[in-house]
């Protein structure tokens, strides 16, 4: 069975530190793949997605991520945190073909202002 | 654009009681999902629904976990009976038949049993 696995679950940094939050998948064929952030109180909402083409990816308020087929990872960064990038973050990977989402257990970022 | 919308946004019961949550996707999606998220365990995708055809229910947890979606755009999550470990914050989203559509989501329901 499909499977995501973030290894960082919480994530404690200063502003303007750099970010790097893990994310591998597990499945051998075709996937798509997505970082979903959720706002404390808030619903998630799309960070960035990655279907086929340059694997580095570029998505809202400065976040990108690599897809790294080889490793199976799809890594979220960000070279300088903001306060307001407090948040959970979600990986997500779709297997190609299909809409079955499968979602990774999440990161909680807090940046300390 | 009035997003996914759901309701309640909270809900306290007591254990044994029957409780329903309720969905309704943006208008054209073809594809509605429910999830479950925990502390412990992340968010979990209980089942997912296609022109209103459930496609994958492998994610339900047990038979006091029921989903139907009886039209386009309207679905319910029913427990039945509710038991403590239920409680968890339960989210629906909704996409496009479309290969680069994202999911969209609604803003929760958090169930508290006591």
């Amino acid at each position: 069975a499909q499977s995501v696995s973030q290894h960082n679950h919480h994530v404690i940094l200063s502003e303007a530190a750099s970010l790097e939050l893990g994310c591998n998948y597990s499945y051998g064929g075709t996937v798509n793949l997505f970082w979903y952030v959720q706002y404390p109180g808030q619903h998630l909402q799309l960070l960035l997605k990655y279907f086929s083409g340059d694997p580095l990816v570029k998505g809202i308020k400065g976040f990108e991520a690599e897809f790294i087929k080889s490793k199976f990872s799809f890594n979220l960064r960000k070279p300088s945190v903001q306060w307001s990038d407090t948040a959970e973050y979600f990986c997500a990977v779709k297997t190609s073909g299909t809409y079955k989402y499968i979602f990774g257990t999440g990161t909680r970022l807090k940046v300390l202002a | 654009d009035a997003g996914v919308i759901q309701s309640p946004r909270h809900e306290v019961t007591e254990m044994g009681q029957e409780v329903t949550l309720r969905c309704k996707p943006i208008s054209g999606h073809d594809y509605l999902f429910w999830y479950r998220q925990t502390m412990m365990r992340g968010l979990e995708l209980l089942i997912y629904f296609n022109n209103n055809v459930p496609i994958d229910d492998s994610g339900m947890p047990e038979d006091r976990f029921s989903a139907k979606m009886p039209n386009a755009s309207f679905s319910t999550l029913k427990i039945q009976p509710s038991e403590p470990r239920d409680s968890a914050v339960y989210f629906c989203a909704s996409t496009l038949d479309r290969a680069y559509s994202p999911l969209h989501f609604g803003n929760g329901t958090r169930l508290t049993v006591t």
